[in-house]
C-alpha cells in the first residue's frame, strides 16, 4: 500500500525559533499534499493545500508567511513553523494523494508532535 | 472549515458489541470517508462510499449513506479491544475544483473505547 512518513515524529523547540517538518510519499508519486493541524481530543483542521512546483493554498484564517510551504518535489512537500510560540504547539499531519488521481483516497503521515517552550 | 457532525463523541462498549457511529455533513459531496485514528498516530482510511452508493460493506465495517439527510453512519460489528480508537468521517464535497479538488472535510470524531 501507499506510504507517507513525516519527520520528525516529535520536535520541541524554543519560542522564537523555526521548525520544519518533512512529509515524503515513499511509494507514489504526489502531485497533492495536505497540511492538517490537529489539537488535543479535536478533529483535523486542513491548514494548506500544497501543489508540485506552485504555490501552497492556504485555509481561511492561516498565516502563510507563519507556515511556510514547499513542495519541491512529487515525493517531498515540508511545512516550517516560523517563529514558533507555545500557541503553535499541536500535532501536525500530512496526507498526500496519488498524482494518478483516479481515486480520492489520500494517505496519512503518521503526524509531528510539536512543542514549543 | 469542519462540516461534520458526529456522534456519540465517546462511546464505551464491551467487547464483543456492535458499535454504531454516526456523521452529519452539510454541503453536497461526492463522496464518504471514514478514518480511523489511534491516540497520538496517523489516519488509516476504512471505507469510501460515494454520493450514489447507499450501503458499503468491508469485513467487520458496514457505512450507510443518505444523502436526503446528509447523514452517514458506521457500525462496527462484534467489536475487540483494538478496534479501540477515533473514528472520523471526511466528506469530499460535490463539482470542488481548482484548489478545493480532493480536499477532505473532517468530521468532530467519535471516540470509541472496547472495554475486554
Amino acid at each position: 500500500g501507499a506510504v507517507v512518513s513525516q519527520h520528525p515524529s516529535r520536535v520541541i523547540c524554543k519560542s522564537g525559533t523555526s521548525v520544519k517538518i518533512e512529509c515524503r510519499s515513499l511509494d507514489f508519486q504526489a502531485t497533492t499534499m495536505f497540511w492538517y493541524r490537529q489539537f488535543p481530543k479535536q478533529s483535523l483542521m486542513l491548514m494548506a493545500t500544497s501543489n508540485e512546483g506552485s504555490k501552497a493554498t492556504y485555509e481561511q484564517g492561516v498565516e502563510k508567511d507563519k507556515f511556510l510551504i514547499n513542495h519541491a518535489s512529487l515525493t517531498l512537500s515540508t511545512l516550517t513553523v516560523t517563529s514558533a510560540h507555545p500557541e503553535d504547539s499541536s500535532f501536525y499531519i500530512c496526507s498526500a494523494r496519488d498524482h494518478r488521481g483516479f481515486t480520492y483516497e489520500q494517505y496519512f503521515g503518521p503526524g509531528t508532535r510539536l512543542t514549543v517552550t | 472549515s469542519q462540516q461534520g457532525e458526529e456522534d456519540p463523541q465517546a462511546l464505551s462498549i464491551q467487547e464483543g458489541e456492535n458499535a454504531t457511529m454516526n456523521c452529519s455533513y452539510k454541503t453536497s459531496i461526492n463522496n464518504l470517508q471514514w478514518y480511523r485514528q489511534n491516540s497520538g498516530r496517523g489516519l488509516v482510511h476504512l471505507i469510501l462510499i460515494r454520493s450514489n452508493e447507499r450501503e458499503k460493506h468491508s469485513g467487520r465495517l458496514r457505512v450507510t449513506l443518505d444523502t436526503s439527510k446528509k447523514s452517514s453512519s458506521l457500525l462496527i460489528t462484534a467489536s475487540r479491544a483494538a478496534d479501540t480508537a477515533s473514528y472520523f468521517c471526511a466528506t469530499i464535497e460535490a463539482n470542488a475544483g481548482g484548489t478545493s479538488y480532493g480536499k477532505l472535510t473532517f468530521g468532530q470524531g467519535t471516540i470509541l473505547t472496547v472495554h475486554p
